[in-house]
């Protein structure tokens, strides 16, 4: 597709349970990140893949989130044991390549996110 | 310490005004320095973006201004138009593994009045 896509926009969940959020990065490109955003603040960087592999996870707040990206293209954010917390727009980019460069190549497409509301 | 520090929080500018939004960062291996508009229910979009050994770069009506010494960098929205309400957040990359990893600022609210 021509952007970033994120499915679902908008999933409400009761504390306790799990869920997935899925995204569809911009054809060919090999660097994917999500990030997560709560109201009225930046993002928050949560891990980085490098085609298949997750090259930096450190962001993720505890072992109940978890990351898969299993044909270096569509990737799926898991979310065991909800909590209130969680709560927040989940937000996925990607970029044709990674690294120090300062090209148009290197920078972040972002999708529309994925609201998550836990209840 | 990763951190960017963004100001002011919110901002009322009249149409044609001039915007400026200021941030700091405390990192020196930060190298590249980016700008986004986020519009409600979008996610941000890259603006515009500088590297460290450039001391300002100009595209259209936005000017990003950057200080080395100062650990400073701004942003000034010329002739601001009220399409251009928004929030406006400043980026920066680190080094090491994380490939192009950003760390955000927390965001200015941006409101430009017809």
């Amino acid at each position: 597709g021509a952007g970033v896509s994120q499915t679902p926009s908008n999933k409400v969940t009761e504390k306790g349970k799990y869920v997935e959020l899925r995204c569809d990065p911009i054809s060919g490109h090999t660097a994917l990140y999500w990030y997560r955003q709560s109201l009225g603040q930046g993002p928050e960087f949560l891990i980085y893949f490098q085609g298949t592999g997750a090259a930096d996870d450190s962001g993720l707040p505890n072992d109940r989130f978890f990351a898969v990206r299993p044909e270096g293209s569509v990737s799926t954010l898991k979310i065991q044991r909800t909590e209130r917390g969680d709560s927040a727009v989940y937000l996925c980019a990607s970029s044709l390549r990674s690294g120090t460069g300062g090209g148009s190549s290197y920078g972040y497409t972002f999708g529309s996110g994925t609201r998550l509301t836990v209840v | 310490q990763q951190q960017v520090k963004q100001s002011p929080q919110s901002l009322i500018v009249q149409k044609g005004g001039i915007s400026i939004i200021n941030c700091a960062y405390e990192n020196t291996a930060f190298d590249y320095f980016p700008w986004y508009q986020q519009f409600p229910g979008k996610g941000p979009a890259l603006l515009i973006a500088i590297r460290p050994d450039v001391s300002e770069k100009k595209e259209g009506r936005f000017t990003i201004s950057f200080n080395k010494s100062a650990k400073q960098f701004s942003l000034h929205i010329m002739d601001s138009q009220p399409g251009d309400s928004a929030t406006y957040f400043c980026a920066a990359r680190g080094f090491g593994t994380s490939g192009s990893r950003l760390t955000f600022g927390e965001g200015t609210q941006l409101t430009v009045n017809p």
